[in-house]
């Protein structure tokens, strides 16, 4: 079956570095998204990754390992605004997009 | 969590027809619905926001005549593609919040479209 693995839920400190992990199992593979999604909102677009690696934009990274079904986000700096939570989503063959349960992070000063 | 129905989840349809695809939350009213399209290998796009009862508020850049959404109940939100074009092929993913300031959104499984 297809699955996407994130831990639930993780703290961190403002100004510090975390990091929050995604494992996968897809029926092909098309790329996998990293959303933030405040309570209440839309999730927001953060990142796209088809290609093994790291990618870098401002305070946020993102990783993709596709012969390990892994990815993570990476956030630096933290801010008390990224409070929220960071769903990994995986894009299966046929373009169906594979959700994660999502990760609360919660930024403590 | 709550479950968000979206469907068809596959449709081909001519150039010049109109598709619609519903989707529905069947647990919980839905007050504020979301419409996304995603193109391949790019991030997913917010076309429109809706609220039920309301006329729903377009992205910059989305035609609202082409993409007609209705929001009637706080259970049925509708997009319809009208007169398709190839360009219109695309995958569409739907997402249903609650009531309540808090409440978290819940994505439907999207609908590929492929017009033809």
């Amino acid at each position: 079956g297809q699955n996407i693995d994130q831990p639930t839920e993780m703290t961190a400190t403002e100004g510090a570095i975390v990091q929050i992990n995604c494992t996968y199992q897809t029926s092909g593979f098309n790329g996998l998204f990293w959303y933030q999604q405040h309570a209440g909102e839309a999730p927001t677009f953060l990142s796209y990754n088809v290609l093994d690696g790291l990618e870098e934009k401002g305070r946020f990274s993102s990783f993709l390992s596709r012969s390990k079904g892994y990815s993570y986000l990476l956030l630096k700096e933290l801010q008390m605004k990224d409070s929220a939570s960071y769903l990994c989503v995986s894009v299966d063959s046929n373009y169906q997009l594979i959700w994660g349960a999502g990760t609360k992070l919660i930024i403590k000063p | 969590g709550a479950v968000v129905s979206q469907h068809p989840s596959r449709v081909i349809c001519k150039s010049g027809t109109s598709v619609k695809i519903e989707c529905r939350s069947l647990d919980f009213q839905a007050t504020t619905m979301f419409w996304y399209r995603q193109f391949p290998k790019k991030s997913l796009m917010l076309m429109a926001t809706s609220n039920e009862g309301s006329k729903a508020t377009y992205e910059q850049g989305v035609e609202k005549d082409k993409f007609l959404i209705n929001h009637a109940s706080l259970t049925l939100s509708t997009l319809t593609v009208t007169s398709a074009h190839p360009e219109d092929s695309s995958f569409y993913i739907c997402s249903a919040r609650g009531t309540g300031g808090d409440t978290e959104a819940f994505f439907g499984q999207g609908t590929r479209l492929t017009v033809v």
